[in-house]
């Protein structure tokens, strides 16, 4: 079936440091791809996503290629900061109405 | 922006009982979703609610699973005798209507089983 495999946690920078989050699928068909956000305390935030291959998703500097050739969607940020400390989990959605299929998440520390 | 409310944050209760969750998805919003994360594991899908009805459920949402919108705002996850293994974060979600338009989620309730 299709899955989410994301790197391991947690993982601890400093402050304006690069930060990549890896992300792998398995999927059939073409599903769409999305990095979600948990800060401290609040719900799952969708940080950005991508709908098709070579699409890149952006927002808050972070980013996101669609790279079907090697099923990866990996998070990208060029300067980390203390407020992006939170947990990242990366999901498909496979199409349709099926519901989104999560990785296990990636906590992130960014200490000053 | 508006936001998917959970009730209550924090829910401890003993093996055995039964425990209602609560959400208030987002008004205008017609799907809904409850899905799970025990820790240190995925995010797990339970179930969707779509008109009035479930149209999808996972493995996990066996019969001692029930989900309900009794009165067109609130939508709640009963677990009708809770075991140590349902001690997880729980959380609701709601989307407006296209499937790649996002969801949104509430900040979970937290259920501790004894």
């Amino acid at each position: 079936g299709d899955s989410v495999t994301q790197m391991e946690g947690p993982v601890t920078l400093s402050e304006e440091a690069f930060l990549t989050i890896n992300c792998t699928y398995t999927a059939t068909g073409y599903p769409s791809l999305f990095w979600y956000v948990q800060y401290p305390g609040e719900g799952l935030q969708l940080l950005l996503k991508a709908t098709k291959a070579d699409d890149k998703g952006s927002n808050k500097g972070f980013e996101a290629t669609y790279r079907k050739e090697t099923t990866s969607f990996h998070l990208e940020k060029g300067s980390v900061q203390v407020s992006d400390s939170a947990v990242y989990f990366c999901a498909l959605h496979p199409s349709g109405n099926t519901p989104l299929v999560f990785g296990k998440g990636t906590r992130l520390s960014v200490i000053a | 922006e508006p936001e998917v409310t959970q009730t209550p944050s924090h829910q401890v209760t003993q093996m055995g009982q039964e425990v209602i969750l609560r959400c208030v998805p987002i008004s205008n919003h017609l799907y809904f979703y409850w899905y799970r994360q025990i820790l240190g594991q995925k995010v797990e899908f339970l179930v969707s609610f779509y008109n009035n009805e479930i149209s999808e459920k996972s493995e996990i949402f066996d019969d001692q699973f029930s989900v309900e919108r009794p009165d067109g705002s609130n939508f709640t996850l009963k677990i009708r005798s809770t075991k140590l293994e349902d001690s997880a974060m729980y959380f609701c979600a709601s989307r407006p209507t296209a499937p790649n338009e996002k969801l949104f989620f509430g900040s979970g309730t937290q259920l501790s089983v004894l």
